[in-house]
């Protein structure tokens, strides 16, 4: 079953206005983290975000947000005042259990939104 | 700063041919992985070395092997490969050990991989 579930393949907005990316995640585990990554044209892999399961606040980070719903198991990103440059693939991931075990090492991706700014 | 770096950028192999695919990092992290990149697939786990001298198997491990030659180094070798294996491959750290559970992944800038 996926893990990570990132339902929009494509997305458009208008420079300056803001803009949700949708990330659904499934865990039995009570302790985890959830990531957002950016990929640019260029290839690399950008880290933006983080939000742990037992965080009482949503995650901020400049014009990044983390919309944590935690009863819905969904972590969208907000970006505000989209910029040209925020023109990307956005990526959802998600790590489980606790530090030291085995599964706390993997990170598990989505397949991805792919965001575009208009001017 | 380097921090992850992998060698080479590009490379295109014909069918049952064998590379390496190098991966440094100088971020004194416990932890590097090996990922690869398909089209609608995101991003899949192929191995892990949680610390030196430790290697783990991933979602799609079937046709590479990898070596921890030291704590900077992690390497993925393609012995065979196949046109299946075409892919854009990262390598990653992380420093999951010591520093708190939120770690991210650093990645290096990736191997764009042709297998004909």
């Amino acid at each position: 079953a996926q893990k990570i579930t990132q339902t929009q393949p494509g997305m458009f907005v208008q420079e300056k206005e803001a803009v949700t990316l949708d990330c659904t995640y499934d865990t039995s585990d009570p302790s985890y983290g959830l990531f957002w990554y950016k990929q640019p044209s260029s290839g690399e892999m950008i880290f933006l975000i983080y939000q742990g399961s037992y965080d009482q606040q949503n995650a901020t980070e400049g014009r990044y947000s983390l919309n944590f719903q935690k009863a819905r198991k969904s972590a969208n990103l907000v970006i505000s005042a989209s910029q040209l440059g925020d023109s990307a693939m956005y990526f959802c991931a998600m790590r489980e259990g606790t530090r030291y075990s085995g599964s706390a090492r993997q990170l598990t991706f989505g397949s991805g939104t792919q965001l575009t700014v208009l001017p | 700063n380097a921090g992850v770096t992998q060698t080479p950028k590009f490379q295109v192999l014909k069918t049952g041919q064998s590379m390496t695919l190098q991966c440094a990092q100088d971020m004194n992290h416990n932890s590097m992985y090996w990922y690869r990149q398909d089209p609608g697939m995101g991003l899949r786990l192929i191995y892990y070395s949680a610390s030196e001298g430790t290697t783990d198997k991933g979602e799609v491990p079937n046709g590479y092997n990898v070596s921890r030659l030291n704590k900077r180094e992690f390497s993925l070798r393609l012995e065979s490969a196949a046109p299946s294996q075409t892919s854009v491959y990262f390598c990653a750290s992380s420093d999951l050990m010591t520093s708190s559970y939120n770690s991210p992944l650093h990645f290096g800038n990736g191997t764009r991989l042709t297998v004909t």
